[in-house]
């Protein structure tokens, strides 16, 4: 089994939607988790951090649940600029793991 | 700039040649990371260096390829007798220990592997 399993989508969707991705991860011993943004032939960059809480930036929210292990990244009032492939990433300890990535494709 | 970098950017080598990549950190940082990425992939974790020391290697790290953080600092990633299936994208990472962003990942640009 994956360590992080991603939908890889494509998400389509017009511009002002709201939009969510789920993630799941298989050891309960996580201790962090990531959303990392990666553009085309860019490198990926950190979107926020995902907290035990919740946590809100903007227009991006990122939740977790430890006890269904999975953690999920919603954006409203989707932009144009928005559109890039989202990363899911999950540290167990001493690795990170990612997963494949969900591409969101904003169309005008 | 002081984020992450990589050099060389692109690299084009022909099959069975060594190649040696190298990545400078954020100054402050004293993590450092290195994955490799195909297309359609997520970053997989090759290696990680807490300072100087080897921490952690990845399943996926053949003989072939070996790291070094002599100082703390800068690190190389070689691989030897490079293979088709070598071809990816390699990137670095690199994260500070404590406080409350304790193990935020910056990437650095990473540098294109193409094996003739």
């Amino acid at each position: 089994r994956k360590e992080v399993e991603q939908d890889p989508g494509p998400f389509n969707v017009p511009e002002g939607a709201t939009v969510a991705f789920n993630c799941t991860y298989s050891n309960s011993a996580s201790q962090s988790f990531f959303w990392y943004r990666q553009d085309c032939r860019k490198e990926p960059k950190l979107l926020m951090s995902v907290y035990s809480s919740g946590n809100e930036d903007g227009r991006f929210t990122a939740q977790l649940n430890r006890a269904s292990q999975y953690i999920s990244l919603l954006i409203r009032d989707s932009k144009l600029s928005d559109s890039a492939t989202y990363l899911c990433v999950v540290n167990p300890g001493n690795q990170f793991y990612f997963g494949t990535g969900t591409s969101l494709t904003v169309i005008p | 700039d002081t984020g992450v970098s990589q050099d060389p950017r692109h690299k084009i080598t022909k099959r069975g040649q060594n190649v040696t990549f190298r990545c400078d950190p954020i100054s402050e940082h004293n993590r450092l990371y290195w994955y490799r990425q195909t297309l359609g992939q997520g970053p997989e974790f090759l290696t990680y260096f807490q300072n100087e020391a080897q921490l952690e290697k990845s399943r996926l790290l053949s003989d072939r390829f070996s790291a070094e953080r002599p100082k703390g600092s800068f690190s190389t990633l070689e691989i030897q007798r490079t293979e088709q299936g070598d071809s990816a994208m390699y990137l670095c990472a690199s994260s500070r220990t404590g406080g409350r962003i304790t193990d935020t990942q910056y990437f650095g640009p990473g540098t294109r592997l193409t094996v003739l």
